[in-house]
């Protein structure tokens, strides 16, 4: 069975520090994995994925995250936060069938960023 | 249309009542999802759709759960006999193909009292 987890419930950040958000997954093959982000009231927006290839991968908002095999991770980074960057974040694994539906969430990092 | 629409936003429903839940897709998304998200917590999987097949409702928790999508566009996802514990925020997803991310509704929020 897949799974995630995301170890941290809540992160605090000065604006303008640097932020890594922890994910690591469980799955019997080589997964799909995302991380989204939920302001509040509001869906989830896929901030960025990866399928295969470069382990390091960029997405929207200045979010990069680099999957390590060998650590079942895939964390995410962001060099200098900005109070907009305040909300909760999901990590996700999905499989490589590409007709698969379902992703597995981890239960979020939430994050505040201070002034 | 340009983004997942959900309807209603907010739906308070009194216990032993039937809810409706409407989700409409991205135009073209040939995949569509329900995901059930509690308080706190990340969103768990319900079912999925491809065009107008159910190809997986392994997340269902229960037979008073139902969802329906008969044109492969709209879905409903419907609710029998609401209990306090169905308390959540009901997610759609749809999305391109397996290559592509979700893209979510904004929810709706289902209180039952």
């Amino acid at each position: 069975a897949q799974s995630v987890t995301q170890p941290d419930i809540h992160i605090t950040v000065s604006e303008g520090a640097s932020l890594e958000l922890r994910c690591n997954y469980s799955y019997g093959a080589t997964p799909y994995l995302f991380w989204y982000v939920q302001s509040p009231g509001q869906g989830l927006q896929l901030l960025l994925k990866y399928f295969s290839g470069d382990t390091l991968v960029q997405g929207i908002k200045g979010f990069e995250a680099e999957f390590k095999r060998s650590q079942s991770s895939f964390n995410l980074r962001k060099p200098s936060v900005h109070w907009s960057d305040a909300a909760e974040y999901f990590c996700a694994v999905g499989g490589l069938n590409t007709n698969a539906g379902k992703s597995t969430f981890g239960d979020g990092t939430t994050l505040t960023v201070k002034p | 249309g340009a983004g997942v629409s959900q309807s209603p936003r907010y739906k308070v429903a009194k216990r032993g009542q039937d809810v409706a839940l409407r989700c409409d897709p991205i135009s073209g998304h040939v995949s569509l999802f329900w995901y059930q998200q509690a308080l706190g917590q990340g969103p768990e999987f319900l079912t999925y759709f491809q065009n107008e097949a159910q190809l997986d409702k392994s997340g269902l928790p229960s037979d008073r759960f139902f969802a329906e999508r008969p044109e492969g566009s709209v879905s409903t996802l419907k609710i029998q006999r609401t209990q306090q514990e169905d308390s959540a925020v009901y997610l759609c997803a749809s999305r391109l193909s397996g290559a592509y991310g979700y893209t979510f509704g904004s929810g709706t929020r289902l209180t039952v009292v």
